[in-house]
């Protein structure tokens, strides 16, 4: 199906590590790419090409891909990391451009 | 460095059409292995891609909006439009304007601000 499910909510630690995960068939195909969101900001994009790095994106942000599901890592997390998290990918079959419905990330 | 700039009007009156267009500095939109694309926010919701054009001209949109949505290039002025007709409250988002890279992979690497869009009478 041309879906991408994410946790709508993760909560870590100040310091800990974080996985967020985005799940759907369309992963077998295309790597995800990741947008951080801060509220009334724009996304920012923070991994593509399945683990590379914007320039000025910290090394703790990390992309990794298995299967049906792409996770986005925060090792590390800080308090600025604190915001909504999308993925997005293309579907195979239509050439559609598809995204996650968001996961809000609490640095606790 | 690209900079995308979203332009229109912010209060549109239901059954009517939604247009806003999005000027790119920086570069080129005539640039091969570019999309340009179209993507809103309800408000307190999620990202929803509306479509996207490929420097060429080719148009993809979302299944869901096909019917309503128009997404042109004017490459003389270095800008890209959206156009969504026969709106309803549902529409209510703020727009982003973005360029998708195609490299092998995917990715929006360049996003405007965005604007607000009311639908209202």
């Amino acid at each position: 199906s041309s879906e991408l499910t994410q946790d709508p909510a993760v909560s870590v630690a100040l310091g800990q590590t974080v996985r967020i995960t985005c799940q759907g068939d369309s992963l077998r195909s295309y790597y995800a790419s990741w947008y951080q969101q801060k509220p009334g900001q724009a996304p920012v994009l923070v991994i593509y090409d399945k683990n590379s790095r914007p320039s000025g994106i910290p090394d703790r942000f990390s992309g990794s891909s298995s299967g049906n599901t792409a996770s986005l890592t925060i090792t590390g997390a800080q308090a600025e990391d604190e915001a909504d998290y999308y993925c997005n990918s293309r579907d195979s079959t239509f050439n559609l451009v598809l995204f996650g419905g968001g996961t809000t990330l609490t640095v606790l | 460095q690209l900079q995308l700039q979203e332009s229109g009007p912010g209060l549109v009156k239901p059954s009517e059409t939604l247009s806003l267009t999005c000027t790119v500095s920086g570069g080129s939109i005539s640039s091969s292995n570019y999309y340009w694309g179209w993507i809103r926010q309800p408000p307190g919701k999620g990202l929803e891609w509306i479509g996207n054009i490929y420097y060429s001209g080719s148009t993809y949109y979302d299944p869901s909006l096909e019917s309503r949505v128009t997404i042109s290039l004017d490459t003389s002025k270095n800008q890209f439009s959206l156009k969504l007709s026969s709106v309803t409250a549902a529409d209510t988002a703020v727009y982003y304007c973005a360029r998708e890279t195609s490299s092998g992979w995917y990715y929006f690497d360049y996003w405007g601000q965005g604007t607000l869009v009311t639908v209202s009478s």
